[in-house]
């Protein structure tokens, strides 16, 4: 089955600084590929996503690459901002009806003011 | 329009007894997961239901926990024997289908066994 394996665990940044956080899978008919973020005490909630048809999708300040030759993909968050604070998850799957995605082990990034 | 809701949102039993959490996905949505996640842990998948499909049962940890989803919309995921290593938040999602749809969360229910 897939296998999702994120980096780094935990990372603190000062406030304007950017933050990468990278993901790497492992079933090469993986196609999706969303990023979720979780705040304290709430659910996940979905922030960007890509499809393998794509390289790059930028949204404001966050942005994903993705790298299909290398499995790989990754988060970027420019201009960080104190509320940018919480988990990163990133997940794969494939197909519509293909059955679950497999998340990461997520990252807790700390923005500091 | 209404989320996904997850009843109750904090439940305390002792060890030994049952409990039932309930979910309520966005209606219209065929796809619904269940996950735990232990505190300052990741998401780990439990159940997923698609549509009249056989659920995939395969992240279920002992025989002790079930799940059913009734009419295609409701579902409740049960833990019988409470054990301590149970507790934790579980979370439910629902998604418009399986796959490469977005997941919307449920705030979760915050279990702790006594």
């Amino acid at each position: 089955g897939e296998n999702v394996e994120q980096h780094p665990s935990t990372l603190s940044v000062q406030e304007g600084d950017s933050a990468v956080i990278k993901c790497t899978y492992s079933d090469s008919a993986s196609n999706y590929f969303p990023w979720y973020k979780q705040e304290l005490g709430k659910g996940p909630q979905l922030i960007i996503d890509i499809r393998s048809n794509v390289g790059e999708k930028k949204d404001q300040r966050i942005a994903v690459t993705l790298n299909k030759t290398a499995k790989h993909f990754s988060l970027h968050i420019t201009e960080t901002q104190p509320e940018d604070s919480a988990v990163y998850f990133c997940a794969a799957s494939k197909g519509t009806n293909a059955g679950k995605s497999t998340f990461g082990d997520g990252t807790t990034l700390t923005v500091k003011p | 329009g209404a989320g996904v809701s997850q009843s109750p949102s904090n439940k305390v039993t002792e060890k030994g007894k049952d409990v039932e959490l309930r979910c309520d996905p966005i209606s219209g949505h065929t796809a619904l997961y269940w996950y735990r996640q232990s505190l300052g842990q990741g998401l780990e998948f439990l159940i997923y239901f698609q549509g009249n499909s056989a659920p995939d049962k395969s992240g279920l940890p002992s025989d002790r926990f079930s799940a059913e989803r009734t009419g295609g919309s409701v579902s409740t995921l049960t833990i019988q024997r409470t054990q301590q290593e149970d507790s934790a938040v579980y979370l439910c999602a629902s998604s418009l289908q399986g796959g490469t749809y977005e997941q919307y969360f449920g705030p979760g229910t915050r279990l702790t066994v006594t």
